[in-house]
């Protein structure tokens, strides 16, 4: 079973539009980790945000925000007035284990959302 | 200031040959791994290691070796390449604790003929 599903191949938004990115997790360990990145075409991972399963409230980071919903296991990206820089390909990646004492655990990722933001 | 640095960043091998892939991190993380990612797929986890000195197999370990040099250098090789291991790689390194994300290297593009 996957453990992490990115049910949106595509997404478009018109610029300075607000954006939702799905990503759905499923874990028995109540500690776990939950990570945004970002694919611009150029290739490289840059990190976003994260939301640890004790965290009281939703992360928050400049115009990304995390829509965290525990019971329901959901943990969307909310991108706030999109900018053309903000097309690329977008992860939610989960970390398992320990969400607030030493890291060991290994991410796993979902397949991913490509953004497209229109002008 | 560096980061992950992953040589080479792009590379043709033909089946059956062999080649490492280098990474070398300043971030003084204990934890580094080595993905792959595939069209449709995101990325999956090759081999990691918690610490300097310890390797481990992730998801899809099978047609690859790793070594953990020393706590800065952490190599791939593939030691007989075939068309299926046709991909992108990432090394990345790990934060001390859980709430710190991975920082990725920028990839490197392999193509096996």
């Amino acid at each position: 079973a996957q453990k992490i599903t990115q049910t949106q191949p595509g997404m478009f938004v018109q610029e300075k539009e607000a954006v939702t990115l799905d990503c759905t997790y499923d874990t028995s360990d109540p500690s776990y980790g939950l990570f945004w990145y970002k694919q611009p075409s150029s290739g490289e991972m840059i990190f976003l945000i994260y939301q640890g399963s004790y965290d009281q409230q939703n992360a928050t980071e400049g115009r990304y925000s995390l829509n965290f919903q525990k019971a329901r296991k959901s943990a969307n990206l909310v991108i706030s007035a999109s900018q053309l820089g903000d097309s690329a390909m977008y992860f939610c990646a989960m970390r398992e284990g320990n969400a607030g004492g030493t890291s060991y655990g290994k991410l796993t990722f979902g397949q991913g959302t490509i953004l497209t933001v229109h002008p | 200031n560096a980061g992950v640095t992953q040589t080479p960043k792009f590379q043709v091998l033909k089946t059956g040959q062999s080649m490492t892939l280098q990474c070398a991190q300043d971030m003084n993380h204990n934890s580094m791994y080595w993905y792959r990612q595939d069209p449709g797929m995101g990325l999956r986890l090759i081999y990691y290691s918690a610490s300097e000195g310890t390797t481990d197999k992730g998801e899809v370990p099978n047609g690859y070796n790793v070594s953990r040099l020393n706590k800065r250098e952490f190599s791939l090789r593939l030691e007989s390449a075939a068309p299926s291991q046709t991909s992108v790689y990432f090394c990345a390194g790990g934060g001390v604790y859980s709430n710190q994300p991975q920082h990725f290297g920028d990839g490197t593009r392999l193509s096996i003929l």
